[in-house]
């Protein structure tokens, strides 16, 4: 029962570096999401990706790319790390086909500083 | 006005009271919703999904939608400790989530 499996869990960085967060799903979702989390700030949608074959922008997609490997896995790109990006990053899935959105399963997290 | 609005809280109540939940919603479009919880350092979950109107029950949980008012609510009875969390509010087609709603049950 892996659901949704996000690497690395921790991941430290200095400002200019770049890193990929990798993300896999197992429950054959259609839509994938990439979030970030800042205290007091809720989830804020980065990127999500549909079906496989489409990614699209979310509320914050700047400084961010991803890339949808297949149907299982959705990864996010910071090309170019700057401290306003440390915020913990999360994964997620839906089954939904016809839609975007409804009910979303998480990865646990990833949480990044870059310093 | 945003898309998503949730009694700010921080909410805390005794245990065994209940604890209430609002949610609204300025679109017509959506047509059912989410509540997720999530605990301090862990990632959200799903608890609860109600796609018509009126009352939907598991357990302790009851969430209610009234889609003529854009309202819905969870109620927690018999709050216990481990129902201390922040609760997040979310309609379909809508992809992001406002900072929810943090419920502290006291003992």
């Amino acid at each position: 029962n892996a659901g949704v499996t996000q690497t690395p869990k921790f991941q430290v960085l200095k400002t200019g570096q770049s890193m990929t967060l990798q993300c896999a799903q197992d429950m054959n979702h259609n839509s994938m999401y990439w979030y970030r989390q800042d205290p007091g700030m809720g989830l804020r949608l980065i990127y999500y990706s549909a079906s496989e074959g489409t990614t699209d922008k979310g509320e914050v997609p700047n400084g961010y790319n991803v890339s949808r490997l297949n149907k299982r896995e959705f990864s996010l790109r910071l090309e170019s790390a700057a401290p306003s990006q440390t915020s913990v990053y999360f994964c997620a899935s839906s089954e939904n086909l016809q839609r975007v959105g409804g009910e979303l399963f998480f990865g646990e997290g990833s949480r990044l500083t870059v310093l | 006005q945003k898309e998503v609005e949730q009694n700010s809280g921080p909410l805390s109540v005794p245990e065994g009271a209940i604890a209430s939940l609002n949610c609204t919603y300025s679109d017509r479009v959506s047509q059912s919703f989410f509540w997720y919880r999530q605990y301090s350092g862990k990632s959200p979950e799903l608890i609860m999904s109600i796609y018509s109107n009126g009352d939907k029950e598991d357990g302790r949980f009851t969430a209610q939608l009234n889609k003529a008012s854009q309202y819905v609510s969870l109620l927690i009875r018999d709050s216990q400790p481990s129902d201390s969390a922040t609760y997040l509010c979310a309609p379909d087609y809508k992809l992001s989530f406002g900072a929810g709603t943090t419920v502290t049950v006291r003992a």
